[in-house]
């Protein structure tokens, strides 16, 4: 089955830059997608079709994608950008969706 | 304003059939482009997509699990239904469905619904 892969954790002082990046094989071909997900609360969707922000979404957030790797940039962050952080994308035929298994950013 | 909400039960027995409704509110199923989605997360665990209605009523199921589930879609009662049969304990999770509109894929989430199976 397709995988995304990410690292376990991501640990940056406040004020640093965040960068978290997630590889996939289908990812020159297919948009990928991040996920912030705070503890206890769901998911919410901070960059999609690899570089745009939702409304709401603040500016320190981007994302970019080269090859078969996406990578979610935090820049400047904060201490509430500390949560899990999920990739998300498809398989080569499109109609099947894949998590990356999430990393644990750590503003400390 | 774009909600949904998931529902069923908290408590299966193993072997049982989970049906899960997710009731949304602010969009049309039936608008072009338009899906509603289910993903889970057992607890401690990374988010694990499930399956996909699309506004034509097209589906889409994870393949490791493409013959336990079935989506489908009342549009009169804004609700899409996920099944899942033969439960066992590794299905225990939260369970979210949500909302996606073309190539914007899960814009929107439901709160959540905690499934234990335990006999």
């Amino acid at each position: 089955s397709y995988e995304l892969t990410q690292p376990p954790s991501v640990s940056v002082s406040p004020g640093q830059t965040a960068r978290i990046t997630c590889s996939g094989e289908t990812l020159p071909k297919k948009f990928a997608y991040w996920y912030q997900q705070k503890s206890g609360q769901a998911p919410v969707l901070v960059i999609y079709e690899d570089t745009k922000r939702p409304s709401g979404i603040p500016e320190r957030f981007s994302g970019s994608s080269s090859g078969s790797m996406a990578t979610l940039t935090i820049s400047g962050a904060q201490v509430e950008d500390e949560a899990d952080y999920y990739c998300y994308s498809t398989d080569s035929s499109g109609y099947h969706r894949v998590f990356g298994g999430g990393t644990k950013l750590t503003v400390l | 304003q774009i909600t949904l909400k998931e529902s069923g039960p908290t408590l299966v027995k193993p072997t049982q059939t989970l049906t899960l409704t997710c009731t949304f509110s602010g969009f049309s199923i039936s608008t072009t482009g338009v899906s509603v989605g289910w993903i889970r997360q057992p607890p401690g665990k990374a988010l694990e997509w499930l399956a996909v209605i699309y506004w034509n009523d097209d589906k889409r199921y994870s393949p490791s699990l493409n013959s336990r589930l079935t989506i489908t879609q009342d549009t009169s009662k804004n609700q899409v239904v996920l099944t899942m049969t033969n439960m066992d304990p590794v299905d225990t999770a939260t369970y979210y469905c949500t909302h996606g509109r073309g190539t914007v894929f899960e814009d929107f989430w439901g709160q959540g619904t905690t499934v234990t199976v335990s006999s």
